[in-house]
């Protein structure tokens, strides 16, 4: 089975200020690879498939790269409303499994 | 508008058994991939299983294969989880969710399931 790993597990940062979070897959997931958001007490939220493809509706400070076993989701201008654990999710072959999530703080 | 709507959650002791149910509508349910996902009190997001548009494919997760058996109802469009032999890891909020295109983009609210004594 595939294994997802983040980093890092939590961050915290300005509002305005450059935020990366990487993910990891154990093996390679081609560009089949999901980012989704989770505000405290909500639902979890599309914001990237296909590893760079932003979803509609998704403010364009939300960025997507990599391919293989490496990605990376960048938020360019951090915002007071991005507070929320991220999450990775492999989706290119069963089991579909999620990374255990970033949180980020402001 | 997209609607999935989960019931079945319930209290129920280890190895004892539930069946969720998920009423979906607003979309081509019998034309979707359909996933059940859950999340742990205070955790993260764990993906559980998946079926294809006609029944005919399912895959799980390690964690509940054997256990637990994805279906669908396509002429009432209706998902289910019937969960066997439950274990006290298995308590969750459990989330009926709609594939689109290489992702999950629909999330129902979720049914809670507490495996306990």
């Amino acid at each position: 089975d595939i294994q997802m790993a983040q980093s890092p597990s939590s961050l915290s940062a300005s509002v305005g200020a450059r935020v990366t979070i990487t993910c990891r897959a154990s093996q390679d997931i081609r560009n089949h690879l999901v980012w989704y958001q989770q505000k405290p007490g909500r639902l979890p939220n599309l914001l990237i498939y296909e590893a760079s493809i932003l979803q509609s509706g998704v403010p364009p400070r939300f960025s997507g790269s990599g391919s293989g076993t490496d990605f990376t989701l960048t938020i360019s201008s951090l915002q007071p409303e991005d507070v929320a654990t991220y999450y990775c999710q492999n989706y290119n072959s069963d089991p579909l499994t999620f990374g255990p999530g970033t949180k980020v703080d402001i | 508008e997209v609607q999935l709507v989960e019931s079945g959650g319930n209290l129920v002791q280890p190895g004892g058994s539930l069946r969720l149910s998920c009423a979906a509508s607003g979309f081509p349910f019998s034309r979707s991939w359909m996933h059940w996902v859950r999340q742990a009190p205070r955790g993260g997001l764990v993906w559980v299983s998946r079926i294809n548009p006609d029944g005919g494919t399912t895959r799980y997760a390690d964690s509940v294969k054997g256990r637990f058996t994805i279906s669908r109802d396509n002429a009432k469009n209706t998902l289910y989880l019937e969960m066997n032999s439950l274990r006290a890891e298995d308590t969750a909020v459990y989330f009926c969710v709609r594939e689109v295109y290489w992702s999950i983009e629909h999330w129902g609210q979720g049914t809670p399931v507490t495996v306990s004594s």
